[in-house]
This record gives C-alpha cells, sequence and structure tokens, in this order.
C-alpha cells in the first residue's frame, strides 16, 4: 500500500541554524501539507500545498518557513534559522482530494 | 474561525464494549470536513475516518463509526467492540474551505483487559 514517507526520521540541529525536512507524497495525491507537533501537544497545521503554491497557511507558518516541490515527487519544509522553540515532531501528509490526508511517519526535530 | 473542542483528555474503556469520543467544533464555513485521526505511542498519525459537511449519512470504516449532528456541531467517533490495541491518543480535526485542518487537543484512551 502508497504511504507518504520523510526523511529523517530524527534531526539535531544548532540554534540558528537552516533545516530541510523532506516528503515524498502518495504519487498520484495533489495536495500536500505540513504539520507540527510539539511533545506532548495537539497537531498544528502549518501550511497546505497545491498546484505549485501555498492556498493556506496558519499564523504559525511565518517567514522562517518555507515550502517547495522542487521535483515531481518531493516535497520539503525549510526553517531559515531554527529556534529552540521549533522542536517538536513535523508531519507531511498528502491527499487525493481535500478529504483523506494520509500522514507521514514525522520528522523529530531538535533544535539545540 | 475554526475552533474544534474534545472536552475528555483521558477515556477507560473495557475491553469488547464501545466507546464514544467526543468532539465539538465551531466554524462559519459552509462546506467543512471533518476526521479522526489515531495517534498510538510510537508517534505516528493514522487516518481513521472522515465526513464530509453535506455527507447525508454518518460515516462508518469497520469498527469505527462518526456520529455526525451537524446542528449540534458535534463529531463524535464511535469505537465498537474495543481491542487493547485500540490505546492510544485520538484526535478531531476540521478542515475548512481553505483547506487548512485544526486539530483537537485529543483524547487519550485506554483499553482494560
Amino acid at each position: 500500500e502508497p504511504e507518504v514517507t520523510q526523511t529523517p526520521s530524527h534531526q539535531v540541529t544548532q540554534m540558528g541554524q537552516e533545516v530541510i525536512l523532506r516528503c515524498v507524497p502518495i504519487s498520484n495525491h495533489l495536495y500536500f501539507y505540513w504539520y507540527r507537533q510539539i511533545l506532548g501537544q495537539k497537531v498544528e497545521f502549518l501550511v497546505s500545498f497545491y498546484n505549485n503554491e501555498i492556498s493556506e497557511k496558519s499564523e504559525i507558518f511565518d517567514d522562517q518557513f518555507s515550502v517547495e516541490r522542487p521535483d515531481g515527487s518531493n516535497f520539503t519544509l525549510k526553517i531559515r534559522s531554527t529556534k529552540l522553540e521549533d522542536s517538536a515532531m513535523y508531519f507531511c501528509a498528502s491527499s487525493v482530494r481535500t478529504d483523506e490526508q494520509f500522514f507521514g511517519p514525522g520528522t523529530r526535530l531538535t533544535v539545540l | 474561525a475554526q475552533k474544534i473542542t474534545q472536552t475528555q483528555p483521558g477515556m477507560f474503556v473495557q475491553e469488547k464494549e464501545a466507546v464514544t469520543l467526543d468532539c465539538t467544533y465551531d466554524t462559519s464555513d459552509p462546506s467543512y470536513g471533518l476526521f479522526w485521526y489515531k495517534q498510538p505511542s510510537s508517534g505516528e498519525m493514522i487516518f481513521l475516518i472522515y465526513q464530509g459537511s453535506y455527507d447525508q449519512q454518518n460515516a462508518t470504516e469497520g469498527r469505527y463509526s462518526l456520529n455526525f449532528q451537524k446542528a449540534r456541531k458535534s463529531a463524535n467517533l464511535v469505537i465498537s467492540a474495543s481491542q487493547l490495541g485500540d490505546s492510544a491518543m485520538y484526535f478531531c480535526a476540521m478542515r475548512g474551505t481553505n483547506n487548512d485542518m485544526r486539530f483537537g487537543a485529543g483524547t487519550r484512551l485506554t483499553v482494560k483487559p
């Protein structure tokens, strides 16, 4: 069964460094999303992406964040200058339409 | 603004019994979708069930059913015949017309043998 994959599973970085989190959505899906979950808290929407552009973003998704679909398969989230409070699990998700969203296993980002 | 409320931080159920996890929502969008996800201790997010705001019938997926009461703005998840493997966090979520999705705070379900 096709699934969303994410790399790396765990990323450790120093405060102020740039990180790129990678996702490969399910191949026939058209909508892509990033979410984050700070340890012990609820899942928070960051951004949705459709037709090669951002369709919606939350207040969390400020100028430090950007997304890209550089080729036909990858979907990336870049954090330009990480802060301690960016430490969280980051989930990528994809969907065919705007109904079922399938999540990847997540990337745990630790900012030191 | 959209809001999702899960008022039960924790629930216990006896194995093989049914359990209802509550979810209420608030939105001004005419079209929206409601989701339930399961998050076991391993951390992954597992899609369980989806209900569109215009769907006439309540969604069902195996042992999961969604009790959708549009006038009350509630979308409760019913798990029938609970199994030990159902122990996990359960999140209710809502997608608005702008395709953003908001999650509730979650309910931790513990199934007792």
